[in-house]
């Protein structure tokens, strides 16, 4: 039969305010994760991505934790803008020949 | 410079036929994977190529398959579609995934099966 997308977790923001995305991962293994944007109709892009070996890491406007106790990484996005609407994926890999990709969160700006 | 090319970027499909996907990586980059992503989803990993061998599969049926060529491009294909194959098929290419796991991603080829 066909099959149904899953409800994806939705964060509404105003802008300028700063955006704090979570994801729970699945493998105590994984050693090297990566967050991504994708915008309606587009690829994944990337952001930024951390290795297990940091518990944080900073780029432009953005900063990711990763706390390993929990399994559990966060995207912070500072003043978000209009253009920061997008899905969010954060994605974990052992290898780097498989990536295992969350489910997704919706981030909207209102202006 | 060009980033990931997949072509073509619609493709409309009848249940039983065949299809294959194209996918040029950033000039540079050895390796390709190629993901699916069903609508309201992540994308779910299908193959990891680098220097032409196979790397990594993902928890697909045998219809699926995909090569490399010398040029580093890749092709994806799909046999005996299904109503589920129906889809939005990325390729993401990375320069050696043995040092370095950054991955990029095209634009995706869309895929519809009636």
């Amino acid at each position: 039969g066909e099959s149904v997308g899953l409800h994806l977790p939705t964060l509404s923001v105003q802008e300028g305010d700063n955006s704090i995305i979570n994801c729970a991962y699945s493998n105590s293994a994984s050693d090297y994760f990566i967050w991504y944007k994708q915008e309606s109709g587009k690829g994944p892009q990337f952001i930024i991505d951390i290795r297990s070996n940091m518990d944080k890491r900073q780029g432009q406007r953005v900063t990711v934790l990763l706390n390993k106790t929990v399994k559990h990484l966060s995207l912070q996005i500072a003043a978000t803008q209009p253009g920061d609407s997008a899905v969010y994926f954060c994605a974990e890999t052992v290898t780097g020949n498989q990536f295992y990709f969350g489910t997704g969160t919706s981030l909207t700006v209102i202006p | 410079d060009a980033g990931v090319t997949q072509s073509p970027t619609h493709l409309i499909k009848t249940r039983g036929q065949h299809v294959t996907l194209r996918c040029s990586p950033i000039s540079g980059h050895k390796s390709v994977s190629w993901y699916q992503q069903v609508l309201g989803q992540g994308p779910q990993f299908i193959f990891q190529y680098y220097e032409k061998e196979e790397r990594g599969r993902g928890n697909f049926p045998d219809r699926f398959s995909a090569r490399q060529f010398p040029n580093y491009s890749s092709e994806l294909n799909v046999n005996a579609l299904l109503l589920g194959d129906s889809a939005l098929y990325l390729c993401a290419s990375s320069y050696d995934p043995m040092n370095s796991y950054e991955q990029y991603f095209g634009p995706g080829t869309r895929l519809t099966v009636t």
